[in-house]
Protein backbone atom coordinates (compact mmCIF):
# COMPACT_ATOMS: atom_id res chain seq x y z
CA UNK A 1 0.00 0.00 0.00
CA UNK A 2 1.07 3.25 -1.20
CA UNK A 3 1.63 5.54 2.26
CA UNK A 4 2.68 8.63 3.54
CA UNK A 5 3.51 9.63 7.01
CA UNK A 6 4.11 13.37 8.02
CA UNK A 7 5.54 14.74 11.72
CA UNK A 8 7.42 17.50 13.33
CA UNK A 9 4.56 19.67 13.21
CA UNK A 10 3.85 21.84 16.00
CA UNK A 11 3.72 25.12 17.91
CA UNK A 12 6.49 27.39 17.29
CA UNK A 13 7.23 31.11 17.80
CA UNK A 14 7.63 33.75 15.06
CA UNK A 15 10.83 34.02 13.29
CA UNK A 16 11.24 30.88 14.79
CA UNK A 17 11.93 27.49 12.59
CA UNK A 18 10.93 24.24 11.68
CA UNK A 19 11.34 20.69 10.11
CA UNK A 20 8.65 18.88 8.69
CA UNK A 21 9.58 15.32 7.44
CA UNK A 22 7.55 12.99 5.00
CA UNK A 23 8.35 8.91 5.19
CA UNK A 24 7.26 6.96 2.13
CA UNK A 25 6.17 3.31 2.06
CA UNK A 26 4.81 1.40 -0.71
CA UNK A 27 6.51 2.28 -3.90
CA UNK A 28 9.81 3.18 -4.97
CA UNK A 29 10.30 7.36 -3.92
CA UNK A 30 13.18 7.51 -6.03
CA UNK A 31 11.25 7.71 -9.00
CA UNK A 32 8.80 10.08 -8.26
CA UNK A 33 8.53 13.65 -8.15
CA UNK A 34 7.62 14.85 -4.41
CA UNK A 35 5.26 17.87 -3.56
CA UNK A 36 4.49 19.95 -0.21
CA UNK A 37 0.91 21.53 0.21
CA UNK A 38 -0.37 23.52 2.80
CA UNK A 39 -3.94 24.38 4.19
CA UNK A 40 -4.72 27.47 6.55
CA UNK A 41 -7.00 26.94 8.86
CA UNK A 42 -10.85 27.29 7.43
CA UNK A 43 -8.99 28.12 3.87
CA UNK A 44 -8.38 26.70 0.71
CA UNK A 45 -5.21 24.42 -0.54
CA UNK A 46 -1.67 26.33 -1.47
CA UNK A 47 1.19 24.51 -3.44
CA UNK A 48 4.54 24.75 -1.42
CA UNK A 49 7.13 23.07 -2.98
CA UNK A 50 8.57 20.83 -5.54
CA UNK A 51 11.01 18.65 -5.67
CA UNK A 52 12.57 16.04 -8.75
CA UNK A 53 13.41 12.66 -8.13
CA UNK A 54 17.31 13.31 -7.46
CA UNK A 55 17.26 16.71 -5.46
CA UNK A 56 18.45 18.80 -8.31
CA UNK A 57 15.22 20.81 -9.38
CA UNK A 58 13.21 22.60 -6.90
CA UNK A 59 10.52 24.53 -6.83
CA UNK A 60 8.81 27.28 -4.59
CA UNK A 61 5.40 29.35 -4.30
CA UNK A 62 7.01 32.93 -3.97
CA UNK A 63 5.96 33.05 -0.35
CA UNK A 64 7.79 30.57 0.75
CA UNK A 65 11.48 31.53 -1.95
CA UNK A 66 14.11 32.28 0.58
CA UNK A 67 12.63 30.97 3.92
CA UNK A 68 11.39 27.22 2.87
CA UNK A 69 13.71 24.81 2.05
CA UNK A 70 12.16 21.26 0.35
CA UNK A 71 14.85 18.21 0.65
CA UNK A 72 15.36 14.31 0.51
CA UNK A 73 16.75 11.41 0.96
CA UNK A 74 16.11 9.12 -1.14
CA UNK A 75 18.15 6.37 1.20
CA UNK A 76 16.03 6.79 3.84
CA UNK A 77 12.69 7.01 1.54
CA UNK A 78 11.74 10.61 3.13
CA UNK A 79 10.92 14.02 2.16
CA UNK A 80 11.76 17.00 4.18
CA UNK A 81 10.48 21.01 4.24
CA UNK A 82 12.59 23.24 6.55
CA UNK A 83 10.82 26.02 7.37
CA UNK A 84 13.07 29.16 8.38
CA UNK A 85 11.54 32.67 9.32
CA UNK A 86 8.13 31.57 10.18
CA UNK A 87 5.49 33.67 10.13
CA UNK A 88 2.04 33.42 11.33
CA UNK A 89 0.65 33.30 7.90
CA UNK A 90 2.20 30.05 7.73
CA UNK A 91 -0.02 28.26 10.06
CA UNK A 92 -1.62 25.41 8.38
CA UNK A 93 -1.87 21.46 8.15
CA UNK A 94 1.34 20.80 5.34
CA UNK A 95 0.48 17.60 3.41
CA UNK A 96 3.11 16.25 1.52
CA UNK A 97 2.08 14.40 -1.63
CA UNK A 98 3.15 12.10 -4.73
CA UNK A 99 3.65 13.26 -8.26
CA UNK A 100 1.98 11.11 -10.98
CA UNK A 101 0.86 11.58 -14.43
CA UNK A 102 2.68 14.99 -14.89
CA UNK A 103 2.19 16.84 -11.84
CA UNK A 104 -0.95 15.58 -10.02
CA UNK A 105 -0.99 15.13 -6.45
CA UNK A 106 -1.92 11.24 -5.19
CA UNK A 107 -2.00 10.20 -3.07
CA UNK A 108 -1.36 12.61 -0.03
CA UNK A 109 -0.29 11.65 3.85
CA UNK A 110 -2.25 13.05 6.45
CA UNK A 111 -0.91 16.28 7.31
CA UNK A 112 0.84 17.75 9.90
CA UNK A 113 -0.37 20.81 11.56
CA UNK A 114 2.19 23.87 12.14
CA UNK A 115 0.96 26.57 14.53
CA UNK A 116 3.20 30.34 14.46
CA UNK A 117 2.11 31.77 17.40
CA UNK A 118 3.72 33.74 20.25
CA UNK B 1 1.29 33.26 -12.34
CA UNK B 2 -2.02 31.37 -13.09
CA UNK B 3 -4.87 32.17 -11.35
CA UNK B 4 -7.34 29.21 -11.04
CA UNK B 5 -10.92 30.51 -10.31
CA UNK B 6 -13.88 28.04 -9.29
CA UNK B 7 -17.55 28.92 -9.19
CA UNK B 8 -19.96 28.21 -6.96
CA UNK B 9 -18.07 28.67 -3.90
CA UNK B 10 -20.64 26.90 -2.08
CA UNK B 11 -23.66 24.88 -3.89
CA UNK B 12 -26.52 23.65 -1.55
CA UNK B 13 -28.14 20.27 -3.31
CA UNK B 14 -30.02 16.98 -2.63
CA UNK B 15 -29.33 13.16 -2.75
CA UNK B 16 -29.59 12.44 -6.21
CA UNK B 17 -29.34 15.76 -7.97
CA UNK B 18 -26.88 16.77 -10.76
CA UNK B 19 -24.06 18.82 -9.89
CA UNK B 20 -21.97 21.02 -11.71
CA UNK B 21 -18.93 22.97 -10.75
CA UNK B 22 -17.00 25.42 -12.74
CA UNK B 23 -13.10 26.09 -12.83
CA UNK B 24 -11.36 28.94 -14.88
CA UNK B 25 -7.84 29.47 -15.47
CA UNK B 26 -6.36 32.92 -16.32
CA UNK B 27 -4.67 31.79 -19.48
CA UNK B 28 -5.02 28.77 -20.98
CA UNK B 29 -3.79 25.36 -19.80
CA UNK B 30 -4.29 23.08 -22.72
CA UNK B 31 -5.73 19.89 -20.91
CA UNK B 32 -3.53 20.07 -17.25
CA UNK B 33 -6.12 20.38 -14.99
CA UNK B 34 -6.89 18.04 -11.99
CA UNK B 35 -9.96 17.74 -9.50
CA UNK B 36 -10.02 16.60 -5.64
CA UNK B 37 -12.27 16.01 -3.40
CA UNK B 38 -11.76 16.75 0.62
CA UNK B 39 -13.79 15.96 3.46
CA UNK B 40 -13.77 17.64 6.17
CA UNK B 41 -10.67 16.66 8.63
CA UNK B 42 -8.84 14.71 5.97
CA UNK B 43 -6.94 14.79 3.16
CA UNK B 44 -7.72 15.40 -0.20
CA UNK B 45 -8.17 12.61 -2.80
CA UNK B 46 -7.60 12.67 -6.57
CA UNK B 47 -10.96 12.26 -8.73
CA UNK B 48 -10.19 13.30 -12.34
CA UNK B 49 -6.75 14.15 -14.09
CA UNK B 50 -6.22 15.48 -17.52
CA UNK B 51 -9.49 17.62 -17.72
CA UNK B 52 -11.74 14.89 -18.13
CA UNK B 53 -9.91 10.95 -17.14
CA UNK B 54 -11.17 9.37 -13.92
CA UNK B 55 -8.77 8.36 -11.62
CA UNK B 56 -8.74 4.67 -10.87
CA UNK B 57 -11.20 3.37 -8.42
CA UNK B 58 -13.08 6.92 -8.69
CA UNK B 59 -16.73 5.98 -9.05
CA UNK B 60 -17.88 6.28 -12.68
CA UNK B 61 -20.76 9.36 -11.23
CA UNK B 62 -18.03 11.65 -11.54
CA UNK B 63 -16.83 13.28 -15.23
CA UNK B 64 -15.03 16.41 -16.43
CA UNK B 65 -14.73 18.41 -19.20
CA UNK B 66 -12.92 21.51 -21.14
CA UNK B 67 -9.65 22.41 -21.93
CA UNK B 68 -7.64 26.02 -22.47
CA UNK B 69 -9.11 27.95 -19.75
CA UNK B 70 -12.52 26.93 -18.61
CA UNK B 71 -13.24 23.26 -17.35
CA UNK B 72 -16.07 21.69 -15.19
CA UNK B 73 -16.40 18.64 -12.82
CA UNK B 74 -19.85 17.01 -13.06
CA UNK B 75 -21.41 14.31 -10.23
CA UNK B 76 -24.59 12.77 -12.00
CA UNK B 77 -26.03 11.78 -8.97
CA UNK B 78 -25.15 13.19 -5.59
CA UNK B 79 -24.57 10.25 -3.02
CA UNK B 80 -23.81 10.98 0.88
CA UNK B 81 -20.29 10.55 0.51
CA UNK B 82 -19.99 13.45 -2.13
CA UNK B 83 -20.89 16.29 0.81
CA UNK B 84 -17.74 18.07 0.78
CA UNK B 85 -15.02 20.82 -0.72
CA UNK B 86 -13.94 20.10 -4.26
CA UNK B 87 -10.97 21.40 -5.97
CA UNK B 88 -9.43 21.96 -9.46
CA UNK B 89 -5.58 22.19 -9.94
CA UNK B 90 -3.53 23.34 -12.49
CA UNK B 91 -0.60 21.50 -13.11
CA UNK B 92 2.61 20.79 -14.15
CA UNK B 93 5.92 20.29 -13.37
CA UNK B 94 6.78 23.34 -11.74
CA UNK B 95 3.60 24.10 -9.92
CA UNK B 96 -0.07 23.44 -9.08
CA UNK B 97 -1.94 26.00 -8.46
CA UNK B 98 -5.51 25.44 -6.58
CA UNK B 99 -8.62 26.92 -7.20
CA UNK B 100 -10.12 28.63 -4.11
CA UNK B 101 -12.50 25.50 -3.41
CA UNK B 102 -16.30 24.69 -3.78
CA UNK B 103 -18.18 23.66 -0.87
CA UNK B 104 -21.17 21.02 -1.91
CA UNK B 105 -23.57 21.09 1.14
CA UNK B 106 -26.90 18.99 1.95
CA UNK B 107 -30.01 21.37 0.73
Amino acid sequence: EVQLVESGGGLVQPGGSLRLSCAASGFTFSSYYMTWVRQAPGKGLEWVANINQDGTEKYYVDSVKGRFTISRDNAKNSLYLQMNSLRAEDTAVYYCARHIRGGVFDPWGQGTLVTVSS
Amino acid sequence: DIQMTQSPSTLSASIGDRVTITCRASQSISSWLAWYRQKPGKAPNLLIYEASSLETGVPSRFSGSGSGTEFTLTISSLQPDDFATYYCQQYNINSGTFGQGTKVEIK
